[in-house]
């Protein structure tokens, strides 16, 4: 069984921190997407990796997928208050299904 | 608005009533998942359709629950016989593969729907 599993699970900071969170796994996979969820939506799709080392960047979030693509991390600079959610990888084993992460729920105190 | 759309949005039943829940892609996406999600936790996958084919459904997929896509188009998921442990978050995800020999070229993202939040009581 593939698990995605995700730190730390719970997050609490003052704007202008920054923060990394963490998304691992013993599989490896094909592409791995993170997504933002806030309360009673669905998930947003963030950013897509597909190549082992890649880094990619929005805004004030930098994405990296492992150089083996079993890992991946978020790190966000400055966080604001709207930054808070749930963050949540989703990784495709190859069969077109996906496979989410346990989630981190990130809250920025103003 | 040309996303994903799910309805209702919300469901309140009572334990032993039938509900069914409809999912209205991207029009141009030939795959549809469905997606369920219970508090504090991430999506867990329940079964997806190329066109109008189910290719694969989970574990987690009793037998009261059932899914279609007639038409490749619009989906539904209904559940028979709800007990509380039903309630969550059902979402509803499309994407297109597009037919390739590489893996790669063939991807695309899949797009979400606000999802549809049922509670059994």
């Amino acid at each position: 069984t593939q698990l995605l599993e995700q730190s730390p699970q719970f997050l609490s900071i003052q704007e202008g921190e920054n923060l990394t969170v963490y998304c691992n796994s013993s599989s490896v996979f094909s592409s791995l997407q993170w997504y933002r969820q806030e309360p009673g939506e669905g998930p947003v799709l963030l950013v897509t990796v597909v190549t082992g080392g890649e880094v990619k960047k929005l805004k004030r979030l930098t994405f990296q997928f492992g150089d083996a693509r079993k890992d991946s991390s978020l790190h966000i600079t400055a966080a604001q208050p709207g930054d808070t959610g749930l963050y949540l990888c989703a990784a495709e084993g190859g069969t077109y299904k996906y496979i989410f992460g346990t989630g981190t729920r990130l809250k920025v105190l103003a | 608005d040309t996303g994903v759309s799910q309805d209702p949005r919300h469901k309140i039943t009572k334990r032993g009533q039938n509900v069914t829940f409809r999912c209205d892609p991207i029009s141009e996406h030939n795959r549809l998942y469905w997606y369920r999600q219970t508090l504090g936790q991430g999506p867990e996958f329940l079964t997806y359709f190329q066109n109008e084919a189910q290719l694969e459904k989970s574990r987690l997929l009793s037998d009261r629950f059932s899914a279609e896509r007639p038409k490749g188009s619009f989906s539904t998921l209904e559940i028979q016989r709800t007990e509380q442990g039903d309630s969550a978050m059902y979402l509803c995800a499309s994407r297109y593969i597009r037919p390739s020999k590489d893996v790669q070229s063939s991807y695309n993202e899949q797009f979400f729907g606000p999802g549809t939040r049922l509670t059994v009581l």
